[in-house]
């Protein structure tokens, strides 16, 4: 079974702060991982993503992520938050098998920049 | 890049009414398309994929009778809410999936979203 873990639900951060929001995954079959951000009434849009390649991922908005197959993990950083960045942001693994192309999302972490 | 629309962006209906949802695909060809559901304050869950020309393939526990999902073209589908109930305004998010684009056939594209609720 496929499933995707955001560990944090809620991050407050001041506003220039660094800040990490993790996602760890599981799956039995290679995946495609991506971040998306949702701002309030709104559909998502795609941060960044990791399909192949170099481990390290950079996005819009100044993100990155970085794909650690031995920890199953692709956690997103930036290294310094923006009051623009208070988001909620959903980390999603896709599969590509025989059973067809599925995306799960995490339950996503609201990252709340403070003045 | 790829666009992909919805419309009505917000409805408000009575109980007891459907409604109809539209998703289009702007500039690309959609071969499949996904239709989403997030309540307030979670994620999105994954309620039916449809390729176009062939009947939906609906994720468990999501009723069939109850959210129609057609696929008409490859640009066009659309999710119609059956004697809608309270307990179905959500927001709904559709999404798209291109083959016909070089290095972006693993990616969605999504829309903006549905606003529904249902009195």
């Amino acid at each position: 079974a496929q499933s995707v873990t955001q560990l944090d639900s809620q991050v407050p951060v001041f506003e220039e702060a660094p800040v990490e929001l993790r996602c760890n995954y599981s799956s039995s079959v290679s995946v495609y991982l991506f971040w998306y951000v949702q701002y309030p009434n709104q559909g998502l849009q795609l941060l960044l993503k990791y399909l192949s390649g170099s481990t390290l991922v950079k996005g819009i908005n100044g993100f990155e992520a970085e794909f650690n197959k031995s920890q199953t993990s692709f956690h997103l950083r930036k290294p310094s938050v923006h009051i623009s960045d208070t988001a909620e942001y959903f980390c999603a693994v896709t599969r590509l098998n025989t059973g067809g192309f599925k995306t799960i999302f995490g339950a996503g972490t609201r990252l709340f920049v403070k003045a | 890049g790829a666009v992909v629309s919805q419309h009505p962006s917000r409805v408000i209906c009575k109980s007891g009414t459907s409604v109809k949802i539209e998703c289009r695909s702007l500039d690309f060809q959609a071969t499949t398309m996904f239709w989403y559901r997030q309540f307030p304050k979670q994620s999105l869950m994954l309620m039916a994929t449809s390729n176009e020309g062939s009947k939906a393939t609906y994720e468990q526990g999501v009723e069939k009778d109850k959210f129609l999902i057609n696929h008409a073209s490859l640009t066009l589908s659309t999710l119609t809410v059956t004697s809608a109930h309270p307990e179905d305004s959500s927001f709904y998010i559709c999404s798209a999936r291109t083959l016909t684009r070089t290095g972006t056939n693993n990616e969605q594209f999504f829309g903006p979203g549905t606003r529904l609720t249902v009195l």
